[in-house]
């Protein structure tokens, strides 16, 4: 299966500061990537569809300016949570799709806003 | 888009006895429907899949049945262990979109 990466594993920031996560396929060319936010003791929850060479489709009631995704390679989706606040704390998951029947997870990023 | 439902959220067993996780879907288009287990801090990792034209599927102690037509699929795990204790996740996926249950939260008493 496809090995994704993301990286940080973990970062703390400062309410109102801006924070990016990468999201890297390593062995597969995703065309397209998958941004899941997941609150504890709750599901996934799709964010967003990363797309390369084009804008990101969010998903109803998700703000895509506070949530800036980059798709610029066929390897590397990055989203950037901008000014960002408690509420936004959150274990933050990537994942590639490299067929309908597939779908392999980053390591997950946990993110906590102060 | 997809609404999918699962239950129940909490669920204890003994060791060696069997558990039954059942969800429901609303997209007739979807065709996927993996089941994951999550356990705390880390991925989802996939544990059995089935497809839209399978009926049933089983891999040693689970198993996953599927009726498209009441539009329901339930994972069933059978002589459970106590290192099966974790969250699990159904899904369900029409091209390479996936939406999730809401999780079971499953405790194997030893």
């Amino acid at each position: 299966g496809a090995v994704v990466s993301q990286h940080p594993s973990w970062v703390i920031c400062k309410s109102g500061t801006s924070v990016k996560i990468e999201c890297r396929s390593l062995d597969f060319q995703a065309t397209t990537m998958f941004w899941y936010r997941q609150f504890p003791k709750q599901s996934l929850m799709l964010m967003a569809t990363s797309n390369e060479g084009s804008k990101a489709t969010y998903e109803q009631g998700v703000e895509k300016d506070k949530f800036l995704i980059n798709h610029a390679s066929l390897t590397l989706s990055t989203l950037t949570v901008t000014s960002a606040h408690p509420e936004d704390s959150s274990f933050y998951i990537c994942s590639v799709t490299p067929t309908s029947y597939e779908q392999y997870f980053g390591p997950g990023t946990r993110l906590t806003v102060t | 888009g997809e609404n999918v439902e699962q239950h129940p959220s909490t669920l204890s067993v003994q060791e060696g006895d069997s558990a039954v996780i059942k969800c429901t879907y609303s997209d007739s288009a979807s065709n996927y429907f993996p089941w994951y287990k999550q356990e705390l801090g880390k991925r989802p990792q996939l544990i059995i899949d089935i497809r839209s034209n399978v009926g049933e599927k089983k891999d040693q102690r689970i198993a996953v049945t599927l009726n498209k037509t009441a539009k329901h699929f339930s994972l069933h795990i059978t002589e459970t262990q106590p290192e099966d204790s974790a969250v699990y996740f159904c899904a369900a996926s029409s091209g390479n979109q996936f939406y999730f249950g809401t999780g079971t939260s499953l405790t194997v008493i030893p």
